[in-house]
């Protein structure tokens, strides 16, 4: 049962570009957690989603940013116009559902902001 | 709001030895969940250990152990026996629910000095 797969690993942009960063939840799971992490800090959520509906965006900048989970294909974390201060970790978990199950952590995606 | 606190930025410990890494919580909810992930230097976040806060034993795997005092809202996570391959970042964070946001503190910094 393959992990939570999340691509590209590193991703560099410039200022005013537009990244995009995938991620496939394991097996079976069907609700996907974006978070980020700044350099030299904790994890802090971004958005929770289940396919086709978006849960909890509480976390998520109201511009430049959106998520989607399609009913078919990856999870979608789109970040439009880059600025420098989006340079960080971009880590997808996935969880599948039940009462009481953990989150697993994908690799993570490097955002670099030129 | 829910807020998880690991004032230890930075710990050391000799191998073989046993550290014992601090965390703290506040919530006004009853029942909760209570994670310790690790993040070793390939940045890959990996789950170390969950307590449900219903249970009142301390959950244990293998080497990793926890006191969990629900009363004083501490979690700390005691590693025995330390191995180099110990060596991470550990973070402590909460959730309120398995299928909710997770809550994240800040960090420690493990050190294992061979």
């Amino acid at each position: 049962n393959a992990g939570v797969m999340q691509n590209p690993r590193h991703l560099v942009r410039r200022r005013g570009q537009e990244a995009r960063l995938r991620c496939s939840p394991m097996k079976g799971h069907s609700h996907v957690y974006w978070y980020r992490q700044l350099p030299e800090e904790g994890l802090k959520f971004m958005v929770y989603l289940q396919k086709e509906n978006i849960i909890d965006e509480s976390g998520m900048p109201k511009e430049r940013f959106s998520a989607e989970f399609p009913k078919e294909g990856p999870s979608i974390l789109r970040i439009q116009q880059v600025v420098r201060g989006d340079s960080a970790a971009y880590f997808c978990a996935s969880s599948p559902g039940r009462e009481g199950e953990t989150q697993y952590f994908g690799p993570g995606t490097r955002l670099l902001v030129l | 709001a829910q807020t998880v606190t690991q004032s230890q930025p930075e710990m050391s410990v000799q191998e073989a030895e046993t550290v014992t890494l601090s965390c703290t919580y506040d919530t006004s909810e009853s029942d909760y969940y209570l994670f310790w992930y690790k993040q070793p230097p390939s940045r890959q976040m990996i789950l170390v250990i969950r307590q449900e806060a219903y249970k009142q034993q301390n959950a244990t795997e293998n080497r990793f152990s926890v006191n969990f005092q629900k009363a004083a809202k501490s979690f700390s996570l005691k590693i025995s026996d330390s191995q180099l391959g110990d060596a991470a970042m550990y973070f402590c964070a909460y959730s309120k629910d398995s299928n909710y946001q997770l809550i994240w503190g800040a960090g420690t910094k493990l050190i294992i000095k061979p």
